[in-house]
């Protein structure tokens, strides 16, 4: 149990839709990462949040984009979906310093149908 | 750009036996490597972080190693269980983007009773 919580955990929506994806973390975990997980490959980097400022961006376009709350809570939303966006999303906490570990959430698998 | 390479991509052995895992990325750059494991549809469970400066570190029956200048990482698996099945995935971190962990595809491990 790492204490970072993901909600929902399945979700199916149809293609041109939008999702929000939500991460509870730790306390005083003040950075959240999400990163993108297609079947049979590993993780990959969407963005990262610092205090609320977005601080880190992967190669995803902007219909993907991202909000950290005061409390370090943080959403993913992904506008206008597509059948590539099914994937598990995972978000990833940690405390603020460069070489901190990274504690993961159980996942959301997303379906676009 | 990073990129990080496990080998292999599955490894089926019988319960007791020792086992290695590699891991190689081709920019030494990092601040630290982290070892992952993930069971089928979960979320990704922390099982040691080697900072830049460290060779190894330990947890139980396993051991993993660090060398930066060759780019390389293994993780040894003692006396090995069918509790251990499951895909072990590892990350860098670079030292130019603390944010974007860079991770490999992962090696899906069978432990045969």
């Amino acid at each position: 149990e790492t204490g970072v919580t993901q909600s929902p955990t399945h979700l199916i929506k149809t293609r041109g839709q939008q999702v929000t994806l939500r991460c509870s973390s730790q306390s005083g975990h003040n950075t959240v990462s999400w990163y993108q997980q297609a079947l049979g490959q590993g993780p990959q980097f969407i963005f990262q949040y610092y205090r609320e400022e977005e601080n880190g961006r992967g190669n995803f376009p902007p219909r993907f984009s991202g909000l950290q709350f005061p409390n370090y809570s943080s959403e993913l939303n992904v506008n206008a979906l597509e059948l590539d966006d099914s994937a598990l999303y995972l978000c990833a906490t940690r405390t603020g310093g460069k070489d901190t570990e990274a504690f993961f959430g159980q996942g959301t698998r997303l379906t676009v149908v | 750009k990073q990129e990080v390479t496990q080998i292999p991509a599955a490894l089926s052995v019988p319960e007791g036996e020792n086992l290695v895992l590699n891991c190689s990325f081709t920019d030494s750059a990092i601040y630290n490597l982290q070892w992952f494991r993930q069971d089928p549809g979960k979320g990704l469970t922390s099982l040691l972080l080697i900072q830049s400066s460290q060779r190894e570190q330990t947890s139980g029956r396993l051991n993993a190693s660090l060398d930066k200048s060759s780019g390389r990482s293994t993780l040894y698996i003692a006396a090995s269980q069918p509790g251990d099945s499951a895909t072990y995935l590892c990350a860098v971190r670079p030292g130019t983007n603390a944010g974007k962990s860079t991770f490999g595809d992962g090696t899906t491990l069978t432990v045969k009773p």
